[in-house]
């Protein structure tokens, strides 16, 4: 299975930007690249996804390299609802549609007041 | 739109006793997931379904089951319940099989086995 990298922990200022760093070296050409995040006592929650261009959506941007061997959930001005873990997931298909997501431990982002 | 609900929110079992995790969604989605996570760790992937009456084994099925009447409901079955078990499950559900289509969570049942 390919797998992800991430940082244990991260911590960050309110109203500042954040960089999450992913890398995947052993990514194949047609995974995606996905991001989940969980707040505290509730289940995942999606965040973006892209395949190979840099992507944006209302929540965050995603910034892919060009070797696809790395990636960066960027939060442009993050809130303290922005704490939570952050996980950086290889869409792996397999026979039969079986999605097994790897969820690695993420990363721990904690917002400062 | 209630989405991905699970019942119960928390429970306490003791060694040998059996259960039932329910959970509904409300999207009509076919693609539905258990996942399990322990203090600390990713989620790992138990059972999941492809639609009304398919199921198949994920990463960690041994002790539990789970069965796919219906489009809205996939319960997972603890038959003998074991320490080990102690986790927080989550449901999921997707409206297909492209890796384009985003995962719903519900908001997770936490196990204990004593």
């Amino acid at each position: 299975d390919a797998k992800t990298t991430q940082p244990n922990s991260m911590e960050s200022n309110e109203e500042e930007p954040v960089h999450l760093p992913c890398n995947h070296s052993t990514i194949s050409g047609t995974d995606y690249i996905h991001w989940y995040r969980q707040l505290p006592s509730q289940g995942p929650e999606y965040v973006i996804h892209g395949l190979t261009s840099n992507v944006n959506n209302r929540m965050a941007s995603l910034a892919i390299a060009e070797d696809r061997k790395s990636s960066t959930l960027i939060l442009h001005r993050a809130t303290l609802r922005d704490a939570a873990v952050y996980y950086c997931i290889l869409r792996a298909r397999y026979q039969g549609g079986s999605e097994k997501l790897v969820f690695g431990k993420g990363t721990k982002l904690t917002v400062n007041p | 739109n209630a989405g991905v609900t699970q019942t119960p929110k928390f429970r306490i079992l003791k060694i040998g006793q059996s259960m039932t995790l329910q959970c509904t969604q409300d999207m009509n989605h076919n693609y539905m997931y258990w996942y399990r996570q322990d203090p600390g760790m990713g989620l790992k992937l138990i059972y999941y379904s492809v639609g009304a009456g398919i199921t198949d084994k994920g990463e960690v099925p041994n002790g539990y089951n789970v069965s796919r009447s219906t489009t809205e409901d996939f319960p997972l079955r603890l038959e003998l319940a074991a320490p080990s078990q102690t986790s927080v499950y989550f449901c999921a559900s997707r409206r297909t099989d492209s890796t384009n289509e985003k995962l719903f969570f519900g908001s997770g049942t936490q196990l204990s086995v004593l």
